[in-house]
């Protein structure tokens, strides 16, 4: 199975300050036949299903503020949110889409 | 817009059978992908299978032997049965979409709102 790890497990940042959310897999997830990372991004909120915000590592989901952002390639991927805002609070997970088993990191809990 | 519902029992006995089923509203069933996902109370996510529209399945290892992933496209429906459940398996059971791939997968782009099953007796 590939095991996505995800760093810090919580981070409390100010409003309009930026935020960084590490994802690592424990192997490449870079499909070379289309130079494509199969690694989608997720924010859930209280209560709610995870919503996607991401895909393909980099590519914004329709909708979805383009203060979030992804970054990364391989094996190590980023999601960055350029200035807080109140309603980015939630649980961020990433996921590999490579290959069965589909497998999250564990998460990341953004607070104000 | 497509919608996903799923329903069934909130409470199931230890060592029954888990189901569940995922009504699709808004959209065909057809060429698309359809996972259940679980997540445990305060924890993270876990993919349990997939059956794409064809009927073809995929289970996680983890589960393999007491999962099955089942379709019905006349009622744009799919369910989910586990087996011999433990309370280990209490979870919110999520149903999820994913579009099709040349390659390989993609990622969930639609999901129900989620359904609790608590395994107890």
């Amino acid at each position: 199975d590939i095991v996505m790890t995800q760093s810090p497990d919580s981070l409390a940042v100010s409003l309009g300050e930026r935020a960084t959310i590490n994802c690592k897999s424990s192997q490449s997830i870079l499909y070379s036949s289309n130079n494509k990372n199969y690694l989608a991004w997720y924010q859930q909120k209280p209560g709610q299903p995870p919503k996607l915000l991401i895909y393909w590592a980099t590519s914004r989901e329709s909708g979805v503020p383009d203060r979030l952002s992804g970054s990364g390639s391989g094996t190590d991927f980023t999601l960055t949110i350029s200035s807080l805002q109140a309603e980015d609070v939630a649980v961020y997970y990433c996921q590999q889409y490579y290959t069965t088993p589909l497998t999250f990191g564990g998460g990341t809990k953004v607070e104000i | 817009q497509v919608q996903l519902q799923e329903s069934g029992p909130g409470l199931v006995k230890p060592s029954e059978t888990l189901s569940l089923t995922c009504t699709v509203s808004g959209g065909s069933i057809s060429s698309y992908f359809w996972s259940w996902i679980r997540q445990p109370p305060g924890k993270g996510l876990e993919w349990i299978g997939y059956i794409y529209y064809t009927g073809s399945t995929n289970y996680s290892p983890s589960l393999q032997g007491r999962v099955t992933i089942s379709l019905d496209t006349s009622k744009n429906q799919f369910s989910l049965n586990l087996r011999s459940v433990i309370a280990a398996d209490t979870a919110v059971y999520y149903c999820a979409r994913s579009p099709p791939s040349v390659t390989t997968y993609s990622p969930f782009d639609f999901w129900g709102q989620g359904t609790l099953v608590t395994v107890s007796s």
